[in-house]
């Protein structure tokens, strides 16, 4: 089955500063990669997503890179800000066509982030 | 206001009872999942189900059990076979499109504590 490792564990910045979380996945059949964002006590949120038809996707301070051949992708957080810290999670699924598919997401194991005013 | 609730927020039981986790969603959604979430760590899933009446075993199913007798309704029951259950529990839905990758969006979570 699939393996997503994610690095680092923690990650401590300066207010201000960039934020880089990376994941890498072991099944190249694998089309679709999820970042979630979870606050102390609460669900995951969704905060983008990637899927395998593309390398890059930017949505205001927030962006994901994917890098197919080498089955890597990056979560970079631009201009850090207090709210940022939480802990966040990479995924990875592989959606094929058929209900008996669903859509079952394997998680890495997250990485708290830590934005010091 | 739609969304998915799980309650209760913390419970607690004695060890060798099983003990049942509610998840509803008014989402009309037709995808539910159960995942545990250990401290520090990344979530695991349990079960899940695409369809009323039917449902899958997930990756850690082990002392656990589901039913899928209403769309909006996935209750996880987790037995005395488990053999740590102590954990932080969240419920997830989606919309079931194979064509189409879907966000599962997580109800708050529940923590349950075993004595």
């Amino acid at each position: 089955g699939e393996n997503v490792e994610q690095h680092p564990s923690t990650l401590s910045v300066q207010e201000g500063d960039s934020a880089v979380i990376k994941c890498t996945y072991s099944d190249s059949a694998s089309n679709y990669f999820p970042w979630y964002k979870q606050e102390l006590g609460k669900g995951p949120q969704l905060i983008i997503d990637i899927r395998s038809n593309v390398g890059e996707k930017k949505d205001q301070r927030i962006a994901v890179t994917l890098n197919k051949t080498a089955k890597h992708f990056s979560l970079h957080i631009t201009e850090t800000q207090p709210e940022d810290s939480a802990v966040y999670f990479c995924a990875a699924s592989k959606v094929t066509a058929g209900r008996a598919a669903g859509n079952k997401l394997t998680f890495g194991g997250g990485t708290r982030v830590l934005v010091k005013p | 206001d739609g969304g998915i609730t799980q309650s209760p927020k913390y419970l607690f039981r004695k060890e060798g009872q099983n003990v049942t986790l509610s998840c509803e969603q008014n989402l009309n959604h037709d995808a539910m999942y159960w995942y545990r979430q250990d401290p520090g760590q990344g979530l695991r899933l349990i079960y899940y189900s695409q369809i009323v009446n039917d449902f899958q075993k997930g990756d850690i199913a082990e002392g656990y059990s589901v039913s899928r007798e209403k769309k909006e309704s996935f209750p996880l029951t987790v037995t005395s076979a488990q053999k740590n259950p102590t954990a932080f529990y969240l419920c997830a839905s989606s919309i079931e499109d194979p064509l189409v990758l879907n966000e599962q969006f997580f109800g708050p979570g529940t923590r349950l504590t075993v004595l």
